[in-house]
């Protein structure tokens, strides 16, 4: 079955401490996303990804970085700049540029730092 | 520019109706609608283009006003099913076509 693969689903860790999220796809799809989620905000846009080797700023990205080495792998690093952490983390992806096109939804990570 | 969702929640006794809106302040590209239930990941339900088309799911169907550059999204005879919150995600034609802005959401309860 194709979709989207997140892990772990739930993840805690100390204050100052860098974490890596886990974002796999297997829908052959380009474009990838990650979002943030707390609660009363919807989602925000961290980081966003329409190629390999190639990725965007979203409106919240500081403190956080990625990469995209390979067309199915975005993994999101959460790093110790990063002043609240604690929230549900979201991986998207979607068939690719000039859309508009769906975008798929992992199952989420819910991170906790204390 | 974060879309502004109306009402924030609404309440529904099963075979109820209701109206979701999705209101930008900014020319809309398109115009998309999900629904997320309780620590689950969101789920698309559809997108809307701008040029004033209606799309239809089963009983859920939405349209866009692109003179007032708002959408809404129509449930019709509610089911328990339909529980959960709504998010719509907007696109810009002045920005990435392909980045989304979503709202911060309408929560919905349906009730037998």
């Amino acid at each position: 079955d194709g979709g989207i693969t997140q892990s772990p689903k739930y993840l805690f860790r100390k204050e100052g401490q860098n974490v890596t999220l886990s974002c796999e796809q297997n829908l052959n799809h380009d474009a990838m996303y990650w979002y943030r989620q707390d609660p009363g905000q919807g989602l925000r846009l961290i980081y966003y990804s329409q190629i390999v080797n190639d990725f965007q700023k979203g409106d919240i990205a500081e403190g956080y970085s990625v990469s995209r080495e390979k067309k199915e792998s975005f993994p999101l690093t959460v790093t110790s700049a990063q002043k609240n952490p604690t929230a549900f983390y979201l991986c998207a992806s979607s068939k690719g540029t000039g859309g508009p096109y769906e975008q798929y939804f992992g199952p989420g990570t819910r991170l906790t730092v204390t | 520019q974060q879309p502004v969702q109306s009402p924030q929640a609404v309440i529904l006794r099963e075979g109820e109706d209701a109206v979701i809106n999705c209101s930008s302040s900014k020319a809309l590209y398109s115009v998309h609608w999900y629904r997320q239930k309780h620590g689950e990941a969101p789920v698309f339900l559809m997108i809307l283009l701008k040029g004033g088309e209606q799309k239809g799911h089963e009983k859920i169907s939405a349209s866009f006003n692109e003179k007032k550059q708002q959408s809404s999204l129509y449930l019709t005879a509610s089911q328990l099913s339909y529980s959960g919150t709504y998010f719509c995600g907007t696109a810009y034609l002045s920005y990435n076509t392909d980045k989304l802005i979503f709202g911060t959401g309408t929560r919905l309860q349906v009730f037998p």
